[in-house]
């Protein structure tokens, strides 16, 4: 039972436009969402999160946006740029408990010079 | 600034073999984490532990065996290495106190043959 989902697999973009990835969840007793970036041969690396009482949260050129009714977020990264080429993760968790993250299965983002 | 730390980074083992992952981190972090990462998945849950002397399973621990003798080490046992454990292993810790990220370390490259 996956309770994260990515669907798109990879996405292909043109440096200075907007990069969209997308998540959905399954389980609507998470209480926080995060994004995570991860390069070849690397740990993955915290990149933004929010709270399941907001609906956005901005740093910088990335954007998260969450909408329970759905059980829907989106990441937004404006613009784009070649640096941001990576596999993006969307994870879950509880406040409570073992507080481990659910990994969606990841985004590959290319971002065309 | 060292953060989480894993080693070896590659390893190679035959059917049968067994080997310890270890991974420390100094941040001093309660909770810590074991994941394991498929080709074209999302990292699974193997082991996780909130504190030293306290562990416990996550969705994928058939096959291996962690302990934390200490808040810094968390090392993951493999006892007979299978063709199905070939993967990258993640470990990540975090202060446990609720609403925030993991950190994790750059993952150690397992195959089984």
């Amino acid at each position: 039972d996956q309770q994260v989902k990515q669907n798109s697999p990879s996405l292909s973009v043109q440096e200075g436009r907007i990069s969209i990835l997308n998540c959905d969840y399954t389980n609507s007793m998470f209480d926080y969402f995060l994004w995570y970036k991860k390069y070849p041969a690397e740990g993955p690396t915290f990149l933004i999160s929010i709270s399941s009482i907001k609906d956005k949260n901005e740093d910088g050129r990335f954007t998260v946006f969450l909408n329970k009714s759905a059980k829907h977020l989106s990441l937004h990264i404006v613009p784009s740029q070649p640096g941001d080429s990576a596999v993006y993760f969307c994870a879950a968790s509880f406040n409570t408990g073992r507080r481990a993250l659910t990994f969606g299965s990841g985004t590959r983002l290319q971002v065309q010079p | 600034n060292a953060g989480v730390t894993q080693t070896p980074k590659f390893r190679i083992l035959k059917i049968g073999q067994s080997m310890t992952l270890q991974c420390t981190q100094d941040m001093n972090h309660n909770y810590m984490y074991w994941y394991r990462q498929d080709p074209g998945m999302g990292l699974k849950l193997i082991y996780y532990s909130v504190g030293a002397g306290i562990t416990d399973k996550g969705e994928v621990p058939n096959g291996y065996n962690v302990s934390r003798s200490t808040t810094e080490d968390f090392p993951l046992r493999l006892e007979l290495a299978a063709p199905s454990q070939t993967s990258v292993y993640f470990c990540a810790s975090s202060s446990g106190t609720g609403n925030e990220k993991l950190f994790f370390g750059s993952g150690t490259q397992l195959s089984v043959l």
